[in-house]
């Protein structure tokens, strides 16, 4: 298997832009998981999904971040409008949720950059 | 939630020198990953550890679960063992592979 595959691996905008960020989780598995990485808050959690469905998303931290999962082998995290502070390297997950060991791997992040 | 406290904070080393990280959970968990981020912000994934003792070549890994920590052994460490190394946990009725991350050991491995 491929792995966990995100794109783009980096990406530049400018203030107020929207951003689509993408990952496809690796076959089989039913449990997508989004994170962020910051200096000063480290890796947190932003949402995960079980089965496509939005399960908790507590860790969004605003109404211009949403994420959908339309389908089994796809998610997108957009950010509308971006901010400087949104700066980050956004990861994607995924696990066999269900399954006895339920293993998270992850993808090579994205790096955002808002300018 | 829980919160996952990860010592020491950093770390320098000769290479060939040995090294133990602690990863200490305030509540008990239901699954437990080790990683190591390496220079170029990859995590790659080294133990699935929710209990127990499990071994990869120079690397092992220990969790004792009813005391709320993982240790992770490194022996004989190399220039590319350098990078951070992440514990995360993750606990409730569900073992949904959630998981919530320490601050992580920065592991820096002298020639």
């Amino acid at each position: 298997d491929a792995g966990v595959i995100q794109s783009p691996r980096h990406e530049v905008t400018e203030m107020g832009q929207e951003v689509t960020l993408r990952c496809k989780p690796i076959s089989g598995h039913n449990s997508l998981f989004w994170y962020r990485q910051t200096m000063m808050r480290g890796l947190e959690l932003l949402i995960y999904f079980n089965n496509n469905v939005p399960i908790d998303d507590s860790g969004m931290p605003e109404d211009r971040f949403s994420a959908k999962m339309p389908n089994a082998s796809f998610s997108t995290l957009k950010i509308q409008p971006s901010e400087p502070r949104d700066s980050a390297v956004y990861f994607c997950a995924s696990t066999p949720y269900g399954a006895r060991d339920t293993e998270a791997f992850f993808g090579q992040g994205t790096r955002l950059t808002v300018v | 939630g829980i919160q996952v406290e990860q010592s020491p904070p950093d770390l320098i080393l000769q290479e060939g020198a040995n090294s133990t990280l602690r990863c200490n959970f305030s509540d008990s968990v239901n699954n437990l990953q080790w990683f190591h981020q390496n220079p170029w912000g990859q995590l790659i994934n080294l133990f699935y550890i929710p209990s127990g003792t499990k071994q990869n070549g120079r690397l092992s890994a220990t969790t004792v679960a009813t005391e709320r920590y993982s240790l992770l052994y490194i022996s004989s460490s190399q220039t590319t063992d350098s990078g951070v190394y992440f514990c995360a946990g993750g606990h409730g009725s569900s073992n949904t592979g959630k998981l919530i991350f320490g601050q992580g050991t920065t592991l820096q491995v002298k020639p």
